[in-house]
C-alpha cells in the first residue's frame, strides 16, 4: 500500500503557464515533505520542502502548499519553463529520518 | 562541487550472478542510502547506513545486502541476481540528522538481469 501517491503519471503545460503537481499521503504521522526533480540519466535533486507546521513554502518560481486535513500537497511552478520538464517526486516522512517517495509525475513544458 | 558517484551507469548481468554496485561520496556524509526506482513505484529504500559498518534494512531488503567499510563508500550486493531485480539503482548521501537540502543522489545505475 503506497503511503505517498502521485495520481497523475504525466502532465503537459504550455510555457509561461502554471504547472500544478499533486501529491496525497496516507500516513498522518508524516511531519515533513520534500519535492525532488529528476532529469533523464541524472539522479534526483532536491527542489523544495515543507514542514507540517506550515501550509505554504515559496522559493522563487516554486511554491509548495500543504493541506494537512486533506493529507494533500501540491507543487506550483509559475511561470513554467521548458527546462522544468522532468519527473517530479513527492516524499513524506519525519525530519531527520527516512522518507517515503511517491511514484513521480512527468512534467512536459511545451514551448 | 559535491558528488555522489556510482561506479557504473549501465550493467547487464546473468541470472544467478553476484553483482556489486559501488557508490562513493566526497562530502564526508554520515548517512548513505540505496534506492531502486521502478515505473509507477517511485523510489523505494533498500538499505541505509548511518555510520561505518552500520546498516539498516529499508522497505525492500530481500535479495540484497550492503557493505560500508569506509565512510565514503557504500556497496550494494545482489547475492544471486534475478530478473525481478532489473531496475534503476540510486545511491544517496546526507549529513547525520539531515535529509532535505543535504541529500545528494548519484546518477544511477541501470541494471538489467537476463
Amino acid at each position: 500500500d503506497q503511503q505517498v501517491k502521485q495520481n497523475s503519471p504525466s502532465l503537459s503545460v504550455q510555457e509561461g503557464r502554471i504547472s500544478i503537481l499533486n501529491c496525497d499521503y496516507t500516513n498522518s504521522m508524516f511531519d515533513y515533505f520534500l519535492w525532488y526533480k529528476k532529469y533523464p540519466a541524472e539522479g534526483p535533486t532536491f527542489l523544495i520542502s515543507i514542514s507540517s507546521i506550515k501550509d505554504k513554502n515559496e522559493d522563487g518560481r516554486f511554491t509548495v502548499f500543504l493541506n494537512k486535513s486533506a493529507k494533500h500537497l501540491s507543487l506550483h511552478i509559475v511561470p513554467s519553463q521548458p527546462g522544468d520538464s522532468a519527473v517530479y517526486f513527492c516524499a513524506g516522512g519525519n525530519y531527520g529520518q527516512n522518507f517515503v517517495f511517491g511514484p513521480g509525475t512527468r512534467l512536459s513544458v511545451l514551448p | 562541487d559535491v558528488k555522489v558517484t556510482q561506479s557504473s551507469r549501465y550493467l547487464v548481468k546473468r541470472t544467478g550472478e553476484k553483482v556489486f554496485l559501488e557508490c562513493v561520496q566526497d562530502m564526508d556524509h554520515e548517512n548513505m542510502f540505496w534506492y531502486r526506482q521502478d515505473p509507477g513505484l517511485g523510489l523505494r529504500l533498500i538499505y541505509f547506513s548511518y555510520d561505518v559498518k552500520m546498516k539498516e534494512k529499508g522497505d525492500i531488503p530481500e535479495g540484497y545486502s550492503v557493505s560500508r567499510e569506509k565512510k565514503e563508500r557504500f556497496s550494494l550486493i545482489l547475492e544471486s541476481a534475478s530478473t525481478n531485480q532489473t531496475s534503476m539503482y540510486l545511491c544517496a548521501s546526507s549529513r547525520r540528522g539531515r535529509w532535505d537540502t543535504e541529500a545528494f543522489f548519484g546518477q544511477g545505475t541501470r541494471l538489467t538481469v537476463v
